[in-house]
């Protein structure tokens, strides 16, 4: 399984960068690294995903590191509504797709 | 599209009684899975399906079957409830590898939460 680590929670000033590390060096060379998020109790919404090179798209970047064991989540210029559980999750071979606990980010005003 | 489906809302069964959780999807997507999330945890995988007739257990799957006859449909069956199966239960869909999309992003209901007394 491609199994993550990720901080428990974090603190980002309002329209500062708010990166969330994800530690992920057991993940396979054609596995893609995706993140999602939970606000509140609704269901996860997906953020972005990546294999090897940086990807940036409307919500956030990804910046993953040359040995694809860690990778980091940037949210250029966070508001409140960031305020969420951020989960990096791994696809396995056989599609068994693994929620860890998620790193719980907090924007202050 | 109405996307991923869940019903119901909310349900409070007592121990011992059965019931389903429906689950549907509009996406016309071969994966389709069911996770619960307890209080202050992160989403924990019950069962999850790879395409039509085919299903496969996930971390936590003790107590709960699941059948998968339509692309559309993937109901979870509770089959005699206990209180350590309250929490909210969340149904989602992508793409499958089967299918030859290696790009696939989940896209997942509203969440039924359930209460068992």
């Amino acid at each position: 399984d491609a199994k993550t680590t990720q901080p428990t929670s974090m603190d980002c000033a309002e329209g500062r960068a708010a990166n969330l590390p994800c530690n992920h060096s057991t993940i396979s060379g054609n596995e893609y690294v995706y993140w999602y998020r939970q606000i509140h109790s609704q269901g996860p919404q997906y953020i972005i995903h990546g294999l090897k090179n940086n990807e940036t798209n409307e919500m956030a970047s990804l910046i993953i590191t040359e040995d694809r064991k860690s990778s980091t989540l940037i949210l250029p210029h966070a508001t409140l509504r960031d305020t969420a559980v951020y989960y990096c999750i791994g696809r396995n071979r056989d599609d068994k797709i693994i929620f860890g606990k998620g790193t719980r980010l907090h924007i202050l005003p | 599209n109405a996307g991923v489906t869940q019903t119901p809302k909310f349900q409070v069964l007592k121990t011992g009684q059965s019931m389903t959780l429906q689950c549907a999807q509009d996406m016309n997507h071969e994966y389709m899975s069911w996770y619960r999330q307890d209080p202050g945890m992160g989403l924990r995988l019950i069962h999850y399906s790879v395409g039509a007739g085919i299903t496969d257990q996930g971390e936590v799957p003790n107590g709960y079957n699941v059948s998968r006859s339509t692309t559309e449909d993937f109901p979870l069956r509770l089959l005699s409830a206990a209180p350590s199966q309250t929490s909210v239960y969340f149904c989602a869909s992508s793409y499958s590898r089967l299918a030859g999309t290696p790009i696939n992003e989940q896209f997942f209901g509203p969440g039924t939460r359930l209460t068992v007394l």
